[in-house]
């Protein structure tokens, strides 16, 4: 099994409406982040959290909500969908006692807005 | 502003080396690291350089100069296996990481 479980993996939706995506790992690990990959750009991110009380913005976090449920669990939520928001999303989680920061994705959910 | 450039896409032969380039302008460097994406698939950690020089690690090497703002990664004894995207990220002086866009990198037999 995945240490790092994205649900779901394939979405497709209408304009307008409200989308989840969750994330769970069993790594341990208290940070956790939110990005987008669209082609031929860099992973963008969208949301970051060091631990449960802890919530931050990244470089696009307009039309994007989180919400850390517990260490193990973070989720991102669309409120009203627009098919610019179109891409792959990555979870990912890393262990901040590791001198080098490496990130652990999870295999990606595709939102397909229609 | 803060810019990762690496190219598009290489292609190379099996068995041969290939280099990927990847030039950087960031607002301070605490690293760079290097991913390898298979199509479809999450990025996969390959390395991490913070001093200059040359890390190997098997048939992957990694070189950083900071000075110049610019690493490379280096696969010998290429593999088809090895046909990926490879992400070049460097973390700026908040800590945050700033991805490139990815080279493609395209193995013939």
């Amino acid at each position: 099994d995945a240490d790092v479980t994205q649900t779901p993996r394939n979405r497709i939706t209408k304009t307008g409406k409200r989308i989840m995506l969750e994330c769970s790992q069993t790594k341990g690990h208290d940070r956790m982040y939110w990005y987008r990959q669209d082609p031929g750009l860099g992973l963008q991110l969208i949301y970051y959290s060091f631990d449960v009380k802890d919530i931050n913005k990244g470089e696009i976090s307009d039309g994007y909500s989180v919400s850390r449920q517990a260490q193990a669990k973070f989720s991102l939520s669309l409120e009203s969908a627009i098919p610019n928001q179109t891409a792959l999303y990555f979870c990912a989680t890393s262990d901040q006692d590791r001198d080098t920061g490496e990130l652990f994705f999870g295999e990606g959910s595709r939102l397909t807005v229609l | 502003g803060q810019n990762i450039d690496q190219p598009t896409e290489m292609t190379a032969t099996e068995g041969a080396i290939v280099q990927i380039n990847c030039t950087y302008q960031t607002s301070g460097f605490n690293g760079l690291f290097w991913y390898q994406q298979h199509a479809g698939e999450a990025p996969t950690f390959l390395s991490y350089n913070v001093l200059d020089g040359l890390e190997e690690k098997g048939r992957f090497s990694s070189f950083l100069s900071r000075s110049k703002g610019y690493s490379y990664l280096l696969l010998k004894e290429l593999q088809m296996k090895d046909s990926a995207s490879y992400l070049c990220a460097v973390m700026d002086s908040n800590y945050q990481l700033i991805w490139g866009a990815g080279t493609k990198l395209i193995i013939k037999p």
